[in-house]
């Protein structure tokens, strides 16, 4: 099984931040990794696939790194209505998800 | 427009069997993998499984090996995820997701809420 570590596990941030993100996999899944928004009563949203790919219709702000077994969601500047919780998920070999991030009002 | 429709809520007793669906439509059902997750009241997600409805090649975690079953009919472009005697700690929200091959799971249902309660 291939596990998955974010870090923090909450994060509290004011609106024009800089906010960072970590996920670290327990072995190398080269760039199968993504990232999700989950706001509370909805579904997950898809932002970020292949380490660095930004899905269609996600602002820029929303960025992403890394490959291997280390990498990062970066929000550039954040706004009110990125205040919600995120998950990194390998899909190397089959699937993981990370414990989440939960980005609150500072 | 390329969407997954999940079953409604179910309430169901401890010991009572249950089958939920997720419903594509918009795409060719066939030619993507549909995964499903799990998420515990105020917890986190855990991926469950997996299903190619071209040919039922189905995986699973090892977590949820043998206390769920996942099939698809792809007739009905459905896929669904069973359980035979559910447990109250099965109590969660169920997503179904597509998977495409490299952009993970790109569409989400809205989710089927679980709740076993004796």
């Amino acid at each position: 099984d291939i596990q998955m570590t974010q870090s923090p596990s909450t994060l509290s941030a004011s609106v024009g931040d800089r906010v960072t993100i970590t996920c670290r996999a327990s072995q190398s899944i080269s760039s199968w990794l993504a990232w999700y928004q989950q706001k509370p009563g909805k579904a997950p949203k898809l932002l970020i696939y292949k380490a660095s790919s930004l899905e269609s219709g996600v602002p820029s702000r929303f960025s992403g790194s890394g490959s291997g077994t280390e990498f990062t969601l970066t929000i550039s500047s954040l706004q009110p209505d990125d205040f919600a919780t995120y998950y990194c998920q390998q899909y190397n070999s089959f699937g993981t998800f990370g414990q989440g991030t939960k980005v609150e009002i500072k | 427009e390329v969407q997954l429709v999940q079953s409604g809520a179910e309430v169901k007793k401890p010991g009572e069997s249950l089958k939920i669906s997720c419903k594509g439509s918009g795409y060719s059902f066939t030619s993507y993998w549909i995964g499903w997750v799990r998420q515990m009241p105020g917890k986190g997600l855990e991926w469950m499984g997996i299903i190619y409805p071209g040919d039922s090649d189905t995986r699973y975690s090892p977590s949820f090996q043998g206390q769920v079953t996942i099939s698809a009919d792809k007739s009905i472009s459905t896929a669904y995820l069973q359980w035979s005697s559910l447990k109250a700690s099965d109590t969660a929200m169920y997503y179904c997701a597509r998977q495409s091959y490299d952009r993970a799971f790109d569409i989400w249902g809205q989710g089927t809420m679980v709740t076993v309660s004796s």
